[in-house]
């Protein structure tokens, strides 16, 4: 049980152009899921945290406009990455908690972005 | 089919003991894993990794051991201390001439060090 999906697994686009990232919880409902972003190697930042119903809450530096957020079902989040540039470009990782910031989260496979 | 697994959910030890924490994996390709460490309401820290070239790699009271024969690798911290309490996300990666292929997570295992 806890599985989260996302798609697509991988997803290149032209800079300028919008793409948008699904994440779903395949088995529960997720009141709560969390949108990471990988850097080279090692650390992985958390972008913003959303729950059903409600406006995401954005971590320090991460454009709000940029990177637009909906959390619109208990199963289903959105990342819409929007004027995609090459900076863009990155491994992007969904997660998802039935209750909450301090309940289990469980991590999508993530997606490739890769903005030419 | 879930490529990475932490079959325990969870792991109590005693402050000053030591804290094994393990992870198995079933693709053969991934060459780089990474371990995290998670408080509540954060996001996952990074804590060590090592390469499929080594089969082990210290980085103080931190040592992971990867077995690739038996696909496994485990998260040693000793000695354990009540600040380690945490869930602890094991992960790997292909790495494609250099570059670092996509994470793949565990479902992690939440460590309770108790004093």
């Amino acid at each position: 049980g806890a599985v989260v999906s996302q798609h697509p697994s991988r997803v290149i686009c032209k800079s300028g152009t919008s793409v948008k990232i699904e994440c779903r919880s395949l088995d529960f409902q997720a009141t709560t899921m969390f949108w990471y972003r990988q850097f080279p190697k090692k650390s992985l930042m958390l972008m913003a945290t959303s729950n059903e119903g409600s406006k995401a809450t954005y971590e320090q530096g991460v454009e709000k406009d940029k990177f637009l957020i909906n959390h619109a079902s208990l199963t289903l989040s959105t990342l819409t990455v929007t004027s995609a540039h090459p900076e863009d470009s990155s491994f992007y990782i969904c997660s998802a908690s039935r209750s909450g910031v301090t309940d289990t989260q469980y991590f999508g496979p993530g997606t490739r972005l890769t903005v030419l | 089919d879930q490529q990475v697994k932490q079959n325990s959910p969870s792991l109590s030890v005693q402050e000053g003991r030591i804290s094994i924490l393990n992870c198995d994996y079933t693709n053969s390709m991934f060459d780089y894993f990474l371990w995290y460490k998670k408080y509540p309401a954060e996001g996952p820290t990074f804590l060590i990794s090592i390469s499929s070239i080594k089969d082990k790699n210290e980085d103080g009271r931190f040592t992971v051991f990867l077995n690739k024969s038996a696909k496994h690798l485990s998260l040693h911290i000793v000695p354990s201390q009540p600040g380690d309490s945490a869930v602890y996300f094991c992960a790997a990666s292909v790495n494609y001439g250099g570059s670092q292929g996509n994470l793949i997570f565990g479902k992690g295992t939440k460590l309770s060090v108790k004093p």
